[in-house]
Formats: C-alpha cells, sequence, structure tokens
C-alpha cells in the first residue's frame, strides 16, 4: 500500500447525479492531485493542491469541483457528469510539488 | 509542446525472459524522470528517478538507463515474473524553477508475462 486511500473504488452514476470521490493521506505530504485515466491515453492533471491551496487547474470543465479542507483529505465533486468523463480518477500525493508522488488506487467512475 | 513516447504500446513475453521498454521525450528544460509500474486497477507505484548527471538506476530486476543527450530512457527487466504484468509509465518533469514544474506522463507500455 502507498499511504493513499480513495474512496469509493467503484462509482456508477448518471448524468443527473451529483457524487463525491474522496482521497486521503497520511503522509504528511503538502501537496495533492487529482488525474484523470483513461484508455490508451497519458494520465491528465486535473487539479494541484500545495498546503490547501489550489495551484493548478488544468482547464477542467466546471462540473468537477475540488476540495481540500486540510493537508490529509481531497475531494472531487461530480455534477452533470458525461459518459466521456468515464474513466480512472488517481488521486495523488507527495511531500512537496517537486517530489515523487504516491498514487491512491482509483475510482473506476462510469457514467450512464 | 513537450512530449513522451513509449514504446512498444504492448508486449507479450515469456516468464523468465527478459525485455527492454523505450522512452523517448522531447520535455525541455529536463529534471528528472521516473518509470512507474501500474497494475490492473491499481495506482502508479514509482520503480526509478534518474536526473540528468545519472545514466543507469536499478531497483530489483528492474534497471533504467538515461541518455540525456539523445533524450532517451530504457528500462529493461530481467528474469521477467508473472507479476510483472502491468502497464509501465515514463514519466518526464521539467525544471520550470521554483514549484512550477511540470510532468509530462506516457502513454505506457503494457506488459504480459505468459507462464
Amino acid at each position: 500500500e502507498t499511504g493513499v486511500t480513495q474512496t469509493p473504488r467503484h462509482l456508477v452514476m448518471g448524468m443527473t447525479n451529483k457524487k463525491s470521490l474522496k482521497c486521503e493521506q497520511h503522509l504528511g505530504h503538502n501537496a495533492m492531485y487529482w488525474y484523470k485515466q483513461s484508455a490508451k491515453k497519458p494520465l491528465e492533471l486535473m487539479f494541484v493542491y500545495s498546503l490547501e491551496e489550489r495551484v493548478e487547474n488544468n482547464s477542467v470543465p466546471s462540473r468537477f469541483s475540488p476540495e481540500c479542507p486540510n493537508s490529509s483529505h481531497l475531494f472531487l465533486h461530480l455534477h452533470t457528469l458525461q459518459p466521456e468523463d468515464s474513466a480512472l480518477y488517481l488521486c495523488a500525493s507527495s511531500h512537496d510539488r517537486g517530489s515523487r508522488q504516491f498514487f491512491g488506487p482509483g475510482t473506476r467512475l462510469t457514467v450512464l | 509542446k513537450n512530449q513522451v513516447e513509449q514504446s512498444p504500446q504492448s508486449l507479450i513475453i515469456l516468464e523468465g525472459k527478459n525485455c527492454t521498454l523505450q522512452c523517448n521525450y522531447t520535455v525541455s528544460p529536463f529534471s528528472n524522470l521516473r518509470w512507474y509500474k501500474q497494475d490492473t486497477g491499481r495506482g502508479p507505484v514509482s520503480l526509478t528517478i534518474m536526473t540528468f548527471s545519472e545514466n543507469t538506476k536499478s531497483n530489483g530486476r528492474y534497471t533504467a538507463t538515461l541518455d540525456a543527450d539523445t533524450k532517451q530512457s530504457s528500462l529493461h527487466i530481467t528474469a521477467s515474473q508473472l507479476s510483472d504484468s502491468a502497464s509501465y509509465i515514463c514519466v518526464v518533469s521539467d525544471a520550470s524553477g521554483g514549484s512550477n514544474y511540470k510532468l509530462t506522463f506516457g502513454k505506457g507500455t503494457l506488459l504480459t508475462v505468459n507462464p
């Protein structure tokens, strides 16, 4: 185990639903990340939080809304998603933005 | 535009055999290069990291090489085991300065080790 946990591991939702993904790390890291991994495509960085402040937002649609209430927790709130948003969503953390990232197991999201 | 290209896309080998995965990049300025292993349904796990001055680094049966002049890296797996079946991802970090660094991910090579 990497020390980064994600829940749920699998999620199926309709386009009108609202759901949230949760990520938790107790490694004492200061940076946390959300990635999207689609089949046959490179990992796509979505959001970066450093010391609980969002420092990067890579042109992600507003239907994805991140929240970082403290240095150990990161959420990704989902609403009115599209079928093309179906993917594996990975959370990662690192000591600081230049350090090795530790990934969680991911949430497999399916949007119907 | 920074890019990381990996080859082959997929590879099937027999247990016990060796194999080499390739990574070519155009990231500039270069900071470091990591190889990650991602098992099916799991998050990536770092295998090695190399900076500009390092030519080779080993982690058990995994040996990574880096040629910063030609901007190429390889990951050599020796005496493959069934548990090596996974996707191997090459990730290059630029050196934009301070905390404003960027990671560029390759698409990965899917390795299957058959008995």
